[in-house]
């Protein structure tokens, strides 16, 4: 079947370090990768994606890879700030008229001041 | 009003009661979703709507009962829940339709969080 995998552990960081967040997959590779970020209580907000014959995408200080060798995106926040953080969820979206949006459990970032 | 909006953000309900979910887009798409977002698990997709035609029903237990009468507006009508149904309930809209190109990127609606007594 197919799956997302995100590091369940909550990950802490100082303030202007780089957070990198890893979310893996099972099964064929997807047409796209999506990253969410999501504050308690909200709904989550749509940040970047990457297509599966991108190996990587910028925005700002966020930065996506796309592997599909190792199966696997790293989503990188440069330079953070106490207000990144949040929940950041990683979505696989598949090819086709199924392209349902597959969703990981979401891994929780803390920048420490 | 931009984005997508729903109401009310917080409920509270017993398990005789009878309430509806209300959403709302602005953005001018024609896909609409309802997700469930319970603790330690990831977003469950519970119903798809497009151009206000339910196009997916993911075996959802019919006290739960949607509704789409146009495709800015999106209902759930909820009855004789369980506590178990206890989790936020969130709206989203997307512009390319399932089945169509792009990458459905979604948009979502604030959530509304609600408790079965």
């Amino acid at each position: 079947s197919q799956k997302i995998e995100q590091n369940s552990e909550a990950l802490n960081i100082q303030e202007g370090k780089t957070a990198t967040l890893t979310c893996n997959y099972t099964n064929y590779s997807p047409a796209y990768l999506q990253w969410y970020r999501q504050d308690p209580g909200r709904g989550p907000v749509f940040l970047l994606l990457i297509r599966e014959n991108e190996k990587e995408k910028r925005k700002e200080r966020l930065k996506v890879t796309f592997d599909t060798t190792l199966k696997q995106s790293l989503f990188h926040i440069t330079a953070s700030q106490p207000a990144d953080s949040a929940t950041y969820l990683c979505v696989r979206v598949n090819a086709g008229n199924n392209r349902k949006l597959i969703w990981g459990l979401g891994t929780s970032l803390a920048v420490n001041p | 009003e931009t984005g997508v909006t729903q109401t009310p953000r917080h409920l509270v309900m017993g398990m005789t009661n009878k309430k509806s979910l209300k959403c709302e887009q602005h953005l001018g798409h024609n896909a609409m979703y309802w997700y469930k977002q319970s603790a330690k698990k990831p977003l469950e997709l519970m119903f798809v709507y497009n151009f206000k035609e339910q196009t997916e029903n993911n075996s959802v237990p019919s006290r739960f009962s949607p509704e789409c009468p146009n495709s800015s507006h999106l209902f759930l009508h909820l009855h004789t829940l369980q506590p178990e149904d206890s989790a936020l309930y969130l709206c989203a809209s997307s512009q390319d339709p399932p089945g169509g190109h792009g990458a459905n990127v979604l948009t979502f609606g604030a959530g509304s969080r609600l408790t079965v007594l």
